[in-house]
């Protein structure tokens, strides 16, 4: 079983739809998760960043962490046709230097 | 946000030579660097974890003599690909570790064409 399950998609969506990306994990001792974006030929940006479990909330965008169920999700309101790319999701635990990465999520945005 | 800057973006070499490949934390100090390499629409494959002052470490299945990865200071990580061959080609990306060591910022990647 790997460290960290995403779906690779790929999502298709039309413009203005809400979003739902999704991340599940096998190790309990992850506190930190991340949500990268990536566009083609470039390298992951970093979108949020969250300890622990909760929302955290940063425009049109929410990262959610669900610990009990090993469950983190990125939602994206109100989605454009520049949102279009590929969602990675990271997490690591609280010692070591080693981060865990998602396969990756494409997602198309339909204007 | 914190940024980390990799030069070349893109680098054409012919087989047998060696190319070497920047990764620099341009605001703030990185005691951890790590290099990727990605091929399309595949996910990233950890090369090495690299910590300043001290040897690289490598990843299952990745000669440490053909990448060799060198962290000479907190802001500055290079990735040499020695006697590179067409199958070398790839997209290779860095990243840098923040001092919290909380979370980790992606260089732009570099394209490697070996011809």
């Amino acid at each position: 079983q790997k460290e960290v399950e995403q779906d690779p998609g790929p999502l298709s969506v039309p413009e203005g739809a809400i979003v739902s990306l999704n991340c599940t994990y096998s190790n309990s001792a992850f506190q930190y998760f991340m949500w990268y974006r990536q566009y083609s030929r470039k390298g992951p940006e970093l979108l949020m960043y969250t300890y622990s479990s909760g929302n955290k909330e940063d425009g049109r965008f929410t990262a959610q962490v669900d610990k009990s169920s090993k469950y983190i999700s990125l939602f994206i309101r109100d989605s454009q046709p520049s949102d279009s790319a590929t969602y990675l999701c990271a997490m690591r635990r609280r010692s070591g230097n080693q981060f865990y990465f998602g396969t990756g999520t494409s997602l198309t945005v339909i204007p | 946000g914190a940024v980390v800057s990799q030069h070349p973006s893109r680098v054409i070499c012919k087989s047998g030579t060696s190319v070497k490949i920047e990764c620099r934390s341009l605001d703030f100090q990185a005691t951890t660097m790590f290099w990727y390499r990605q091929f399309p629409k595949k996910s990233l494959m950890l090369m090495a974890t690299s910590n300043e002052g001290s040897k690289a470490t490598y990843e299952q299945g990745v000669e440490k003599d053909k990448f060799l990865i060198n962290h000479a200071s907190l802001t500055l990580s290079t990735l040499t690909v020695t006697s590179a061959h067409p199958e070398d080609s790839s997209f290779y990306i860095c990243s840098a570790c923040d001092l919290s060591g909380n979370t980790i910022y992606f260089g732009e990647g570099s394209w490697l064409t070996v011809v």
